[in-house]
């Protein structure tokens, strides 16, 4: 079946505006997980939700961000009033359970 | 605090020569061990996965790792790479606790010249 999907891939936006970012996991995979990775560096966790749940949102940096997963599948990930740091490669990535993560291609975040 | 360690930034090998990356990780419990390759152009792809049992684990590609729980290590071994392994190879932890997130170590660049 279909990977991960993550939209959009690129994303130029102006200091100071909110962004939304999508994640549509593998179909039926019960785990999602957001990580965002900087240059020259591995993916750091966000979030992760199982079904609707957020499980554990321990990974985000401030109030600026915030993850929602309504109806236990698509997932969209908010950054209000970007700065110039988040930007960033976002992963997305879904699992079953404790299993193996799969990730999407991720978006390219760049805050001007 | 969890965390991973890859000592090995970039490595340059030849054609044929034997790869051995090195991941070390800090956490006292029972953990899961992966390791991720991302090849240019492409996504993060899961190579190769320990949980439990045999220790020596084997991967796509003809790629291995070893679990040395006394150490806290897990280094990814091939012995003969290819020009296509070239890629960003990332070691991975996750507690056998929960079902939550990895952490990752910063990567090691493989270039493979032809």
């Amino acid at each position: 079946g279909a990977g991960v999907s993550q939209s959009p891939r690129y994303k130029v936006t102006k200091r100071g505006q909110d962004v939304a970012l999508r994640c549509d996991p593998i179909s039926g995979h019960v785990s999602l997980y957001w990580y965002r990775q900087a240059l020259g560096q591995g993916p750091e966790f966000l979030t992760y939700f199982n079904y609707e749940a957020q499980q554990d949102k321990s990974g985000l940096p401030n109030d600026r961000f915030s993850a929602e997963r309504p109806e236990g599948s698509i997932s969209t990930l908010t950054i209000q009033r970007t700065e110039q740091r988040d930007s960033a490669m976002y992963r997305c990535a879904s699992g079953q359970g404790a299993r193996e993560q799969y990730f999407g291609p991720g978006t390219r975040l760049t805050v001007t | 605090a969890q965390s991973v360690s890859q000592h090995n930034h970039h490595v340059i090998l030849s054609e044929a020569a034997s790869l051995e990356l090195g991941c070390n990780y800090s956490y006292g419990g029972t953990v899961n061990l992966f390791w991720y390759v991302q090849y240019p152009g492409q996504h993060l792809q899961l190579l190769l996965k320990y949980f439990s049992g045999d220790p020596l684990v084997k991967g796509i590609k003809g790629f291995e790792a070893e679990f040395i729980k006394s150490k806290f290590s897990f280094n990814l071994r091939k012995p003969s790479v290819q020009w296509s392994d070239t890629a960003e190879y990332f070691c991975a932890v996750k507690s056998s606790s929960n079902t939550g997130k990895l952490i990752f170590g910063q990567g090691t660049t493989l270039q493979v010249k032809p």
